[in-house]
């Protein structure tokens, strides 16, 4: 069963437009959710985690228990926001994660 | 503080045959887990590895293995492949109480 939906596979905004991207889950019990990010030519590294409800790069995503979702926002993408996002999901036991089939974003100059 | 490395970079392997991939985790990290990233798809969790013990398992047959070894270095082997089997094999490594995950470049697998 998919646990980790992202809709969009490709997403493209214009450099200054705010930027989300989608992600929703299913889990019962208490998610921990990431997002993760991928540069061209570069690896797959964190990008946020719900936890820490931390700003990263203009970046912030807010956990909806409700909605099941995990979107990720920035109120004025920058070309360099350019990547592939994942979102992600920990299973707690065993600390398996499972991701999304993740969302190529171009921010176009 | 060295990163994930992984070896080898890409190979071709023909299909029924055997391979062997190679993680060298970060150092200070005892957890290593590695995924199957087919083209288009998000990384797909095949195993973790916790100080030598397999530490949770994905939904792949058996004839995925690994092995984990006192030095938290890694090898991910997969018999009797099959065209499927071709994609990007990613390692990654934390310690057991961190959920950082740090990943690796990656191993390109083609199976003809």
């Amino acid at each position: 069963a998919q646990r980790v939906t992202q809709p969009e596979k490709l997403l493209s905004v214009f450099k200054g437009a705010p930027v989300e991207l989608k992600c929703n889950y299913s889990y019962s019990g208490s998610p921990e959710l990431f997002w993760y990010v991928q540069y061209s030519r570069q690896r797959l590294q964190l990008l946020l985690r719900h936890i820490s409800r931390e700003s990263i790069k203009g970046f912030t995503a807010d956990l909806n228990k409700g909605e099941t979702s995990f979107h990720l926002k920035k109120p004025f993408a920058q070309e360099e926001d350019s990547a592939m996002y994942y979102c992600a999901l920990r299973w707690r036991t065993g600390n398996q994660f499972y991701f999304g089939t993740g969302t190529s974003l171009t921010v176009i100059p | 503080e060295t990163g994930v490395t992984q070896s080898p970079t890409h190979l071709i392997k023909t299909r029924g045959q055997q391979v062997t991939l190679r993680c060298s985790s970060q150092s200070g990290h005892n957890t290593v887990s590695w995924y199957q990233q087919a083209l288009g798809q998000g990384p797909q969790f095949i195993f973790q590895y916790y100080r030598e013990e397999e530490n949770g398992r994905g939904n792949f047959p058996p004839r995925f293995s690994g092995l984990q070894f006192p030095n938290y270095s890694s090898e991910l082997n997969v018999n009797a492949l099959e065209l499927d089997d071709s994609a990007l094999y990613l390692c990654a490594s934390n310690t057991g109480g961190e959920e950082t995950q740090y990943f690796g470049p990656g191993t390109r697998l083609l199976v003809l």
